[in-house]
C-alpha cells in the first residue's frame, strides 16, 4: 500500500476555503485515493474517494493531478464544525476487500 | 438506516482481567473490520471479517486477542488476559464492500483503559 505524507495541522477562518494536499509518490495503477474526516470521540467518517482528475460531492472537491502523485482535498467555506482530523489513505479494491491504512492526517482548526 | 454501534463506549478494568467489545454493523453490511488506536499511535487493523468467516486477522497483535462473529451478525472483540498496552481506543467498521470502494461505516469506538 503507498506511503502518504500530509501536514501534520493546519489552521483556517471561517468561511475560508481550505486545501489540504497529500503527497503519494510511490501509488500504483490499481490504487484509489481516499479521505476521512474523524472529530474527536467518534469513529472516521467517508468523505470522498477518487482515482483521477476532479470528484466533487456535497462535502469537498478531490483534486488528482495526471501523474497521481498527489492529491488535494478543498473544502469549501469551512465553518467551526469542520475542525476535526483529515485522513488521506491510498490503497488498492480487490475483491471487496479494503483494508484501511491511516496515517497522522492533518489536524485541522477552524477559527472564528 | 441505523450506524455502526459499540459496546460498551468505555470500560476500565485491571491488568489479567477479561474484557469484551461489542459490535453491531449496519444491516446488511457483510464486511466488518476492527481497528484500534492505542495512545499516541495511528488507527491501525486488526481484522476483517467477511460474514462470519475471517478474511484476515493480520493486525491482531496476539493471541490474547480473540475475535468472533457467529451468524454474521454482530461481533465481539474479547481480551484475554488485558495487558496495560492493550489501552486504546477499538473502532469496528462495516462495509458493502465491493470493487474498490473503500466507504467504511465506523462506530463511535470503546475507550478500553487498562490499569
Amino acid at each position: 500500500l503507498a506511503k502518504t505524507t500530509q501536514p501534520i495541522s493546519m489552521d483556517s477562518y471561517e468561511g475560508q476555503e481550505v486545501n489540504i494536499t497529500c503527497s503519494h509518490n510511490n501509488i500504483a495503477t490499481n490504487d484509489y485515493i481516499t479521505w476521512y474526516q474523524q472529530f474527536p470521540s467518534q469513529g472516521p467518517r467517508f468523505i470522498i474517494q477518487g482515482y483521477k482528475t476532479k470528484v466533487t460531492n456535497e462535502v469537498a472537491s478531490l483534486f488528482i493531478p495526471a501523474d497521481r502523485k498527489s492529491s488535494t482535498l478543498s473544502l469549501p467555506r469551512v465553518s467551526l464544525s469542520d475542525t476535526a482530523v483529515y485522513y488521506c489513505l491510498v490503497g488498492r479494491g480487490s475483491g471487496g476487500y479494503n483494508k484501511l491504512i491511516f496515517g497522522a492526517g492533518t489536524r485541522l482548526a477552524v477559527h472564528p | 438506516e441505523a450506524g455502526v454501534t459499540q459496546f460498551p463506549s468505555h470500560s476500565v478494568i485491571e491488568k489479567g482481567q477479561t474484557v469484551t467489545l461489542r459490535c453491531d454493523p449496519i444491516s446488511g453490511h457483510d464486511n466488518l473490520y476492527w481497528y484500534r488506536r492505542v495512545m499516541g499511535k495511528e488507527i491501525k487493523f486488526l481484522l476483517h471479517f467477511v460474514k462470519e468467516s475471517k478474511q484476515d486477522e493480520s493486525g491482531m497483535p496476539n493471541n490474547r486477542f480473540l475475535a468472533e462473529r457467529t451468524g454474521g451478525t454482530y461481533s465481539t472483540l474479547k481480551v484475554q488476559p488485558a495487558e496495560l498496552e492493550d489501552s486504546g481506543v477499538y473502532f469496528c467498521a462495516s462495509s458493502r464492500g465491493t470493487g474498490g470502494s473503500y466507504e467504511q461505516y465506523f462506530g463511535p469506538g470503546t475507550r478500553l483503559t487498562v490499569t
